[in-house]
């Protein structure tokens, strides 16, 4: 399958633990995102990487939050001190720029559920 | 900061029927892309549009995008029962890094009847 993976589906933490999630891109594709998504709402932008590099991050996303992608392949988004409010299904995106012709579509991950109890 | 809105949130319909939803952004875009979700499903990438007044189709469904890019709509002929879902428009806004953000509407959520 070469579509976006995301790891775990499904996590359940205790509030006050960190939390880790996993996203595979798609391997030709250069740009990722993180998104999150609460129920009955669309999908609000949380950070995106071109190739290894964080090139912006929504205000939304607390210090509590943090995205790597150090090979630019991969990346991993990490909340520490987990609250209940963070509570929602998390997405992971990729896409590829060609110049001059801004965005492609975007393929999506299934996305991890986190619930914080 | 930027807003996308979309109408209606929610829309019941019987099989046959037609079905539309609109989107409209506080500010003026780069492009749109619309999406569909189906329940328990992650979005799925549909179309995008990047040129003022463009009209697209895809078998049943019109996507047209507004004069001064900053509207769209998304209209189904006949609808099915396939075609129940959350129906998400996604507004290309170039930022001053020059990285162009996807912002999401709010959704429509169609739900069609046999």
């Amino acid at each position: 399958d070469t579509g976006v993976s995301q790891d775990p589906r499904h996590k359940i933490t205790k509030r006050g633990q960190n939390v880790t999630f996993r996203c595979d891109p798609i391997s030709e594709h250069n740009r990722l995102y993180w998104y999150r998504q609460t129920l009955g709402q669309g999908p609000e932008f949380l950070t995106y990487f071109q190739n290894e590099a964080q090139l912006e991050k929504s205000r939304l996303l607390s210090d509590r939050f943090s995205a790597e992608r150090p090979k630019g392949s991969f990346s991993t988004l990490e909340i520490q001190r987990t609250e209940q409010g963070d509570s929602a299904m998390y997405l992971c995106a990729s896409n590829r720029l060609r110049t001059g012709r801004g965005n492609t579509e975007a393929f999506f991950g299934q996305g991890t559920r986190l619930t914080v109890v | 900061g930027q807003q996308v809105m979309q109408i209606p949130q929610y829309q019941h319909v019987q099989e046959g029927e037609d079905f539309t939803t609109y989107c409209n952004s506080s500010t003026t875009l780069s492009n749109i892309q619309w999406y569909k979700q189906r329940p328990g499903g992650h979005p799925v990438f549909l179309i995008q549009l990047v040129k003022s007044g463009e009209v697209k189709k895809q078998k049943r469904l019109t996507f047209q995008f507004g004069e001064a890019k900053k509207n769209s709509s998304l209209h189904i002929t006949a609808t099915q029962t396939t075609d129940v879902g959350t129906y998400f428009c996604a507004g290309g806004a170039r930022m001053n890094t020059g990285f162009q953000k996807l912002v999401f509407g709010t959704g429509t959520r169609l739900l069609v009847s046999p």
